[in-house]
């Protein structure tokens, strides 16, 4: 079974920029989340969908990112324009349904730097 | 405001060492707990699920245990092997779709 993929891995920009990560969960899965994880600490949720729709994004800063999963299947997490505190490691994962019960998957991550 | 805390941060431990890694949570009306493990690079793999209403889940070396009353779960690696080496995470799941990780224990087990 193919895991979470997710792209870029890496990623260095200038502050004020933009950047885009994509992800492709789990053939199957409904639920898709992306979590920032700083340097040190746990991740922290920034959005989850339930198929194309947005279950939670209460903890996305709105005013620079922005996520869609048009189709219900892939995803994209936009950065615009980017701070230095943006820098951190971005994990997406997946669940069959919701990952209260479930259990979740997750890629490898995109690191991104902002300099 | 839920916090979820993990200690120690990190630990190192010579291989075949019995080892406990706690987390405690401010919040006790949770709806179920995990523990992850993150390999350096990688994303996290789920390791074992415990619910609101179970005590512990054990899986080969692993065990779990779960005490809500009091905010806290363990997790307990029976002699520990240098491929055991990683960052183990738990995240405290409650309704509504929130959930909180804490900040890791890295683990370092020594040949």
């Amino acid at each position: 079974e193919a895991g979470v993929a997710q792209s870029p891995r890496y990623k260095i920009i200038e502050k004020r920029q933009s950047v885009a990560f994509w992800c492709n969960p789990i053939s199957g899965h409904a639920t898709l989340y992306w979590y920032q994880q700083i340097l040190g600490q746990g991740p922290k949720l920034l959005i989850q969908f339930q198929n194309n729709g947005v279950v939670d994004d209460s903890q996305l800063p709105k005013d620079r990112f922005s996520a869609e999963r048009l189709k219900g299947v892939d995803s994209t997490l936009k950065i615009q324009p980017a701070k230095l505190e943006d820098s951190a490691v971005y994990l997406c994962a997946s669940s069959f349904i919701t990952g209260r019960t479930d259990t979740q998957y997750f890629g490898p991550g995109t690191r991104l730097t902002v300099l | 405001k839920q916090e979820v805390t993990q200690i120690p941060a990190a630990l190192s431990v010579p291989e075949g060492e019995n080892l406990v890694l706690n987390c405690s949570f401010t919040d006790s009306a949770i709806y179920n707990l995990q523990w992850f493990r993150q390999d350096p690079g990688k994303g996290l793999t789920s390791l074992l699920l415990i619910q609101s209403s179970q005590r512990e889940q054990t899986s080969g070396r692993l065990n779990a245990s779960l005490d809500k009353s009091s905010g806290r779960s363990t997790l307990y690696i029976a002699a520990s092997q240098p491929g055991d080496s990683a960052t183990y995470l738990c995240a405290v799941f409650y309704n509504f779709n929130k959930f909180y990780f804490g900040s890791g224990t890295k683990l370092n087990v020594k040949p």
